[in-house]
């Protein structure tokens, strides 16, 4: 079946560190997403990418970086610079202009500073 | 600018009883409109969306919202609770069409159901 992998499920970032953050999609679908989730606070954008070696921010992106070489995978740094990354990182894709308007959810990955 | 409000962070219902999770939004243009359910530890689960078409949109595990233009709000309703809609709920709006540059999220909404 065709979907969205995220991982890995939970993972814990020591201070200064950089950490990547895997997304990988087999629906062939042109837009890929990020989106970062506290609590109280809904889904905020990071980046995204409507199309291969193209990407842009969305509207927390600062400490984040993105890149997008294959179309099935856009991972996720958090970088050092990112000072309160503790959160429930959600990767998203859909096909836009398609009208299939509906957007395909990975299961989430958890990152905890220690 | 699009955005999102979803009255009440924590809506508490008995099981059986009507569902009602409400959801206003603000767009300067048609907007597209969309419910997703979370489960704890888990990603989003598209309930339902509206796009221009009836403004009476049905969703999977019985529930429907309707758009109101004039009211500016797409609000979730179900007759009745059951343990399982348990979760929580988010209303999301894109005005640009196929939302290639993203969706707009409310804050969400904690469903309650009361045995």
């Amino acid at each position: 079946d065709g979907g969205i992998t995220q991982s890995p499920k939970y993972l814990f970032r020591k201070e200064g560190q950089n950490v990547t953050l895997s997304c990988e999609q087999n629906l062939n679908h042109d837009a890929m997403y990020w989106y970062r989730q506290d609590p109280g606070q809904g889904l905020r954008l990071i980046y995204y990418s409507q199309i291969v070696n193209d990407f842009q921010k969305g509207d927390i992106a600062e400490g984040y970086s993105v890149s997008r070489e294959k179309k099935e995978s856009f991972p996720l740094t958090v970088t050092s610079a990112q000072k309160n990354p503790t959160a429930f990182y959600l990767c998203a894709s859909s096909t836009p202009g398609t009208g299939n308007y509906g957007y395909t959810f990975g299961s989430g990955t958890r990152l905890t500073v220690v | 600018a699009q955005s999102v409000t979803q009255l009440g962070s924590h809506v508490s219902v008995s099981e059986g009883a009507l569902v009602l999770l409400r959801c206003n939004y603000s767009s300067s243009v048609p907007p597209y409109l969309f419910w997703y359910v979370q489960y704890p530890n888990q990603g989003l689960q598209l309930l339902l969306k509206y796009t221009s078409a009836a403004t009476l949109v049905k969703g999977i595990n019985g529930f429907e919202a309707e758009f109101k233009k004039s009211e500016t709000s797409f609000h979730l309703t179900k007759p009745s609770a059951h343990m399982s809609d348990a979760a929580e709920y988010f209303c999301a709006v894109s005005d640009s069409g196929g939302g290639a540059d993203g969706l707009t999220f409310g804050k969400g909404t904690h469903l309650i159901i009361q045995p």
